[in-house]
């Protein structure tokens, strides 16, 4: 049972650079979304995808890019890293709306921006 | 737009004592509510969830919530807290339309004291 598969679970970067976090699900399900969670702010959502090929913006898309080429594997991508993007960082995913909607997660990847 | 809040930052209660969290949400139609529980270090857990009927649901781990429409609530409870119950709590509202797209609480840290 691998559910949501995030890599990698930590990864330190200097300022500037770019980076990949990984997310893969594996119970075909056609939403999918990232959120970053910092200290007292709770979840926000950065970018979420309704299916193979349609991604949205969501709260705090500033610095990021996504896309879903697959309906398993929804990638996030940092362009040029900033310290404000230190965050611990989760991809999860769900049934289109309408059967249950509840969101499952993976286990997160913890940022440092240097 | 839909939001909650979660009054309480951070609550202890004893081994073997009750426990309610507060949640409040806003939105203009029926809700559809969450709670997730999250351990150090993982990923978010679903707790219980309500879309419609029963106004009371229950949900894993002994765990209870009570959705009241008139007060905007979705508070959740357990009758005696044990240890492993220490952790943070978030509530969460999801739009009918597309309950994946949740929008997250500030999240309430609960400490279990021996």
């Amino acid at each position: 049972n691998a559910g949501v598969t995030q890599t990698p679970k930590f990864q330190v970067l200097k300022t500037g650079q770019s980076m990949t976090l990984q997310c893969a699900q594996d119970m075909n399900h056609e939403y999918m979304s990232w959120y970053r969670q910092d200290p007292g702010m709770g979840l926000r959502l950065i970018h979420y995808s309704v299916g193979a090929g349609i991604t949205d913006q969501g709260e705090v898309p500033n610095g990021y890019n996504v896309s879903r080429s697959t309906t398993e594997d929804f990638p996030l991508r940092l362009l040029s890293a900033a310290p404000s993007q230190t965050s611990v960082y989760f991809c999860a995913s769900s049934y289109e709306a309408g059967e249950t909607g509840e969101l499952f997660f993976g286990e997160g990847s913890r940022l440092t921006v240097l | 737009a839909q939001s909650v809040t979660q009054p309480d930052i951070h609550i202890t209660v004893s081994e073997g004592a009750s426990l309610e969290l507060r949640c409040n949400y806003s939105y203009g139609a029926t809700p559809y509510l969450f709670w997730y529980v999250q351990s150090p270090g993982q990923g978010l857990q679903l707790l219980l969830k309500y879309f419609s009927g029963d106004t009371l649901v229950q949900g894993i781990k002994g765990f209870e919530a009570e959705f009241k429409r008139s007060q905007s609530s979705f508070n959740l409870r357990k009758p005696s807290v044990h240890w492993s119950d220490a952790a943070e709590y978030f509530c969460a509202v999801g739009a009918n339309t597309n309950a994946g797209k949740s929008t997250f609480g500030d999240g309430t840290t609960l400490t279990v004291k021996p």
